[in-house]
Formats: C-alpha cells, sequence, structure tokens
C-alpha cells in the first residue's frame, strides 16, 4: 500500500497570513496513465471532508483561489495565501493513483 | 446539486452483519464509479472500497477484503455495504462519495456504524 505523510501535524496561524502543508508519498503517485492523482480535502469540525484539490493542483468547483496545490512524483504543497477564519479544519491529502487509496494522517490548521 | 443520503447505520455486536445505503438525487447515478469511506472516531478517513459504474469491478482494504461487499442498483439510484463480521474498529462513520479521475468529489454527509457488545 502506498503510505502517505504530512507536515506539520499542527499548524497554528495568524488570520491573514499564508499557511502551508507538505505531504510525501512513499512511492510515486505518476499513474500509467501519466496523470498524478493527488488530491486535498479539508473537514470542518463536524462535517464530511470537502475535496479542494484534485490531480496536484486542479481545484473543484466553488473552492476560493487562496487555496492552491503544486508537486511532482512524491512530494507535494497545498498552500493557503491568506488563512481566513473558515479555514480552521484539518486538511488531508489522498492518493487516487493505486488501490487501495490512501489518506495523508491530516495536519490541523488552527487560528493563533 | 448532487446529493448522497446514508442509512443504515446503528450499534451491532460483534460478529453481526449490518447493510448500509446510500441514495443518490440530482445526478445521473449510473455514471459514476462510488465509493465508500470511513472515518473511526477522534482518526482520519479511511478509503474501504469502489465500484465501477456498471458493478463490474469492485475494490477494498485489505483491512475490509473478505468480510465487506460493494454494490449498486442503478436502476434504484442506490449504493450498498454488506458488512459481515463486524469488530469493534469496523466502529465510525461511513461516507459514501462519488468518484472523479482518481478522487471523490461529492460526499454525503455519513450514517454512524458502532459495534460493541
Amino acid at each position: 500500500d502506498i503510505v502517505m505523510t504530512q507536515t506539520p501535524l499542527s499548524s497554528p496561524v495568524t488570520l491573514g497570513q499564508p499557511a502551508s502543508i507538505s505531504c510525501r508519498s512513499s512511492r510515486s503517485l505518476v499513474h500509467t496513465n501519466g496523470n498524478t492523482y493527488l488530491t486535498w480535502l479539508q473537514q470542518r469540525p463536524g462535517q464530511p471532508p470537502r475535496p479542494l484539490i484534485y490531480k496536484i493542483s486542479e481545484r473543484f468547483s466553488g473552492v476560493p483561489d487562496r487555496f492552491s496545490g503544486s508537486g511532482a512524483g512524491t512530494d507535494f504543497t497545498l498552500k493557503i495565501s491568506r488563512v481566513e477564519v473558515e479555514d480552521v479544519g484539518v486538511y488531508y491529502c489522498m492518493q487516487g493513483t493505486d488501490f487501495p487509496w490512501t489518506f495523508g494522517p491530516g495536519t490541523k490548521v488552527e487560528i493563533k | 446539486q448532487v446529493q448522497l443520503v446514508e442509512s443504515g447505520g446503528g450499534v451491532v455486536q460483534p460478529g453481526r452483519s449490518l447493510r448500509l445505503s446510500c441514495a443518490g438525487s440530482r445526478m445521473k447515478f449510473s455514471d459514476f464509479g462510488m465509493s465508500w469511506v470511513r472515518q473511526a472516531p477522534g482518526k482520519g478517513p479511511e478509503w474501504v472500497a469502489i465500484i465501477s459504474t456498471d458493478g463490474s469491478q469492485t475494490h477494498y482494504s485489505n483491512s475490509v477484503k473478505g468480510r465487506f461487499t460493494i454494490s449498486r442498483d442503478n436502476a434504484k439510484n442506490t449504493l450498498f455495504l454488506q458488512m459481515n463480521s463486524l469488530r469493534p474498529d469496523d466502529t465510525g462513520v461511513y461516507y459514501c462519495a462519488s468518484q472523479c479521475e482518481g478522487c471523490l468529489d461529492n460526499w454525503g454527509q455519513g450514517t454512524l456504524v458502532t459495534v460493541s457488545s
């Protein structure tokens, strides 16, 4: 199975300041078709996960452009350009390249 | 927009069975691969199973393989998860989600399964 790791596990941030989360996979997420299936999801307390980014850097419909994704191979990053109150929650990366699909452990974003 | 509503959760004793359902609406259900994802209390999500649009292909996590079966009825826009030989570590909220390319885009609100004697 592909193991996903994230750093940091907790990220206290100041409102209006940027935040960055790293995700690493135990092996390359490049599919045989050339695509890389790395998704970022946000989970607010008491809510189901909400997908933000797919295929490394594509935003789902309705996701604010302050969220951006980057990376390649085994190393990926989610950036929030200016953190807002509504961004508080836990962020997960997930790989959909190989079965079983696997999630990272999560990064808790909270306001300082 | 797409709506997915899970049902069938509850409290069940270890070793017993439970069947979850997920009703899809405002979508052409038969056009989407579908997954189940679960989340134990205080833990992150764990992908459980996936089924192709016509039900001919399925994949499972190692932790449920041989015990759980995913299926679907496209005529009724419904996804199922048959869970047998339940264990306490199967406890959690079970979400259904529609599949995009290598991702899961629409999620339901989840149904809670508690395995306890």
